[in-house]
């Protein structure tokens, strides 16, 4: 069967301070990779998505990059953090783009 | 362009009535629907899909959703509500026609039952 795992589950980060976030899949291949952020415990907001390795697309454009550098590795990064990329950040994955996404349990950051 | 909207940000429904959960769409094609269900600090877990076929669609946790085409429609039910159902329901679509693009996710839905 299929996991994801996301770490760190808590971040507490000063301003400025650089970021970066890690999802991994389990027991599948070549998945779609897929950065959502939410924010006050409300809507989703797509970040990034990936359907190979080093193939990113962002959906938004903003102060956040994200790496994609194994088949079922996906980072998120920053240089320098705002206290705006306080948020819950979930990962995700699916067999193609438009397929069911299964989640992560997601990581609090909280910026200072 | 694809878009599913949930037109109540809460929902209150007392334990063993009946619960829906309301979700509308646009798409220019045929929709692929999907209901979510998020738990505090949590993430999304997945419900029920609807591809074709028969327009009621069961799910996990006793939950079922019924695809209307003429409403553009695709609400969430469960015949009778437990506490434990208290949680954050999300609707997402995606329109066959257009390509591979992922999930749009509607902004959600709170729901919380009253023992």
């Amino acid at each position: 069967s299929q996991t994801i795992h996301q770490w760190p589950a808590t971040l507490v980060q000063p301003v400025g301070s650089p970021l970066s976030l890690e999802c991994t899949v389990e027991g599948t291949s070549n998945p779609n990779l897929y950065w959502y952020r939410q924010a006050a415990g409300r809507g989703l907001q797509l970040l990034f998505y990936s359907v190979g390795i080093g193939q990113i697309s962002s959906e938004v454009p903003q102060n956040l990059s994200a790496s994609r550098p194994q088949d079922r590795q996906f980072i998120l990064s920053s240089k320098k953090l705002l206290l705006s990329d306080s948020g819950f950040y979930l990962c995700a994955w699916s067999r193609d783009e438009g397929d069911t996404q299964y989640f992560g349990p997601g990581t609090r950051l909280t910026v200072l | 362009a694809q878009s599913v909207a949930q037109p109540e940000d809460q929902v209150n429904v007392a334990e063993g009535n009946p619960l829906t959960v309301k979700c509308t769409y646009s798409v220019s094609g045929n929709p692929y629907l999907f209901w979510y269900v998020q738990y505090p600090n949590r993430g999304l877990q997945f419900l029920l899909k609807y591809i074709t076929g028969d327009n009621l669609v069961k799910g996990s946790y006793g939950f079922e959703a019924e695809f209307n085409k003429s409403q553009t429609s695709f609400h969430l039910k469960k015949p009778s509500a437990l506490v434990s159902d208290s949680a954050l329901y999300f609707c997402a679509v995606r329109d066959l026609n257009s390509g591979n693009t992922p999930l749009v996710f509607g902004k959600g839905t709170r729901l919380s039952v009253i023992a």
